[in-house]
């Protein structure tokens, strides 16, 4: 299987503020990476997809990345709505997996 | 408009087989190269993928869950099941189908308790 090894597992920052999260894919996935967004006792939502093409409807301050097996979400102008739990997945190989989540609180 | 549903018992006890539906619409899973995956969550924790079932009928599973899992779809293509068997609290989750084909799609997820 292919490990997602997502972190930061929590992270808080300001308001306005540009928050990274980061997931380290343990063999090449080719790109092949989304980045959701949960909300409490939502399904998640896609934001990213192919590691950097933004998926419609998501406002542009979510960005995608990669640099080798490492893929990036980077969230600026952070603001209160964003609040939420992100998660990645590989859709490179089966079985599809996850990274662990990232909370994002305000502080 | 695409959309997916799932359905299940609720509750049920451990030792049982859990069975699942996936109603969906907006799209056929006999285009080619379309995927529908099941995916769960327990309370609190993060994603689980279990299983993928795609156009051509080829099924995927998830190596720990293999043994316990079958995923199949109807003839209709519009909807794609998931039995568990021998189920324990381990598998109490929110259990969500999803489009693993570009663009993704969740369905809104089925909570399930297993519980004597």
């Amino acid at each position: 299987d292919i490990q997602m090894t997502q972190s930061p597992a929590s992270l808080s920052a300001s308001l306005g503020e540009t928050v990274t999260i980061e997931c380290l894919a343990s063999e090449d996935i080719y790109s092949n990476l989304a980045w959701y967004q949960q909300k409490p006792g939502k399904s998640p939502q896609l934001l990213i997809y192919d590691a950097s093409s933004l998926q419609d409807g998501v406002p542009s301050r979510f960005s995608g990345s990669e640099s080798g097996t490492q893929y990036s979400l980077e969230i600026n102008s952070l603001q209160s709505e964003d609040a939420v739990t992100y998660f990645c997945q590989q859709h490179h190989d089966y079985p599809f997996t996850f990274g662990s989540g990232t909370k994002l609180e305000i502080k | 408009q695409v959309t997916l549903k799932e359905s299940g018992p609720g509750m049920l006890q451990p030792s049982k087989t859990l069975s699942l539906t996936c109603s969906f619409s907006g799209f056929s899973l006999s285009t080619s190269g379309m995927v529908v995956s099941w995916i769960r969550q327990p309370s609190g924790k993060s994603l689980e993928w279990l299983a993928a079932i795609d156009w051509d009928g080829d099924k995927y599973y998830n190596p720990s869950l293999k043994s316990r899992l079958t995923v199949s779809k109807d003839t209709s293509n519009t909807q794609v099941f998931l039995k568990i068997t021998s189920v324990d609290i381990a598998d109490t989750a929110t259990y969500y189908c999803a489009r693993s084909t570009h663009p993704y799609y969740w369905g809104q997820g089925v909570m399930v308790t297993v519980s004597s």
